[in-house]
Formats: structure tokens, C-alpha cells, sequence
């Protein structure tokens, strides 16, 4: 049980919009930067968003993140197939020596 | 952009020892911050240490879980990264995945180059 947490299940329709909830505490999320991870299937994860809100470049603009007090979102715009795959969220802990990952949503485009 | 590869996995009995490697290229190796990330199967993922530059004193953090029976290491003549581990157990079943930290995206946490990963069986 990790000390962020995640929908465990997320989806959508093409061209609709969709968001991915990280929740945590103020010892991680509240107090630390957050990061987004898009894992395709059978690939490695790649970095979506980090800093709360920027995105690496290559990254479409249709991928947003936010934070507010101790949660964070992930927004998908104009959602398309290729979105489809797992999101991971993390972020810094006070009370550990390294980042702490949210258990991950699985995002279906149907 | 950099590339990682790793290699080493494969199937160790409970209490055995294996050796990952993790071979860099396109990028200055000894200027990055190294991280392991493994994903046990259908899992998510999990951090489980870095090893800094030697600018930084080359130092190692790990997980609770891994304290003490992994070790990170470097080799920036070969531009390769390590993880040595011991007293394995059965929970360690994973995909390990080596990364940079932060080397094109300046901030802590951000696993900005990723291997293909090499998976681990600690089974008997």
C-alpha cells in the first residue's frame, strides 16, 4: 500500500478529456515537487511532467499537471488511443530517502 | 538523446546473489546521478537507490527494503552502473529498470532516461 495514492482505473472516449488523481500528505505531495510517469505497454516508464507542471520536451501540450496542498492531477486533452497505458505519480517524502511512487492507473481509451 | 541498456537478470534461488549492469551511451555518464527502479510483476514501480556523481562524493541511498543487502556502484571509465545483490528473496522479483536523475530535466526525482529494463526470478 503506497503512501500515495491512485485510482487504480481510468477512461475515456477519443478527443474527450480526462483527468488521474495522485493523493498524498504533506510529508510528500505537500511538500515536494511532483512527477508524472506514462508507461505504454511493454515499454519503460517516461517521464510525462515533472515539477508539479512542466513538461520535457517531445511531450504534446495536451498532457498537463497540477498540485494543490497535498494532492496532484494529470490532465489528458483530446485523448487519443495511443494515450492508453499505465500513469504513475511521484514525489519526494520526508520520511524516506527517495521518491515515493502512487500504485499507478490504468488509462483505457474506449 | 542518451541511451541506457541493462543487462545480468535472470532466475537465483532465495538467499543467491546477482549482479546488474548497466552499460550508458550518448551522454556524459559521469555527469549524472544514477537510479534503480524495479516494477515486480503487474506491480507498479519502486525506487530502489541512487549513486550520485563523485562531484557529490559519489554517494549511494537506498530503499528500506534493499538496505543493506544491494549495492550501487559506478565505473565512469566504462560508463556503466551497477547494482550488486545480495541475500535475495523472493519479494525482489522485479523488473529492474536503470535511469538518470535529473541530467536533462534539472530537479530531484526526475527519471529522465530509461533502460529497457532486465528482469530478476528469486525463485526456487
Amino acid at each position: 500500500q503506497s503512501v500515495v495514492t491512485q485510482p487504480p482505473s481510468a477512461s475515456g472516449t477519443p478527443g474527450q478529456w480526462v483527468t488521474i488523481s495522485c493523493s498524498g500528505s504533506s510529508s510528500n505531495i505537500g511538500s515536494n515537487y511532483v512527477y508524472w510517469y506514462q508507461q505504454l505497454p511493454g515499454t519503460a516508464p517516461k517521464l510525462l511532467i515533472y515539477r508539479n507542471n512542466q513538461r520535457p520536451s517531445g511531450v504534446p501540450a495536451r498532457f498537463s499537471g497540477s498540485r494543490s496542498g497535498t494532492s496532484a492531477s494529470l490532465a489528458i486533452s483530446g485523448l487519443r488511443s495511443e494515450d492508453e497505458g499505465d500513469y504513475f505519480c511521484a514525489s519526494g517524502d520526508a520520511s524516506l530517502s527517495g521518491p515515493v511512487f502512487g500504485g499507478g492507473t490504468k488509462l483505457t481509451v474506449l | 538523446e542518451g541511451q541506457l541498456v541493462e543487462s545480468g537478470g535472470g532466475l537465483v534461488k532465495p538467499g543467491g546473489s546477482l549482479r546488474l549492469s548497466c552499460a550508458a551511451s550518448v551522454f556524459t555518464f559521469s555527469n549524472a546521478w544514477m537510479t534503480w527502479v524495479r516494477q515486480a510483476p503487474g506491480k507498479g514501480l519502486e525506487w530502489v537507490g541512487r549513486i550520485k556523481t563523485d562531484t557529490y562524493g559519489g554517494t549511494t541511498d537506498y530503499a528500506a527494503p534493499v538496505k543493506g543487502r544491494f549495492t550501487i556502484s559506478r565505473d565512469d571509465s566504462k560508463n556503466t552502473l551497477y547494482l550488486q545483490m545480495d541475500s535475495l528473496k523472493t519479494e525482489d522479483t522485479a523488473v529492474y529498470y536503470c535511469t538518470t536523475e535529473g541530467y536533462y530535466h534539472d530537479s530531484p526525482w526526475a527519471f529522465d532516461i530509461w533502460g529497457q529494463g532486465t528482469m530478476v526470478t528469486v525463485s526456487s
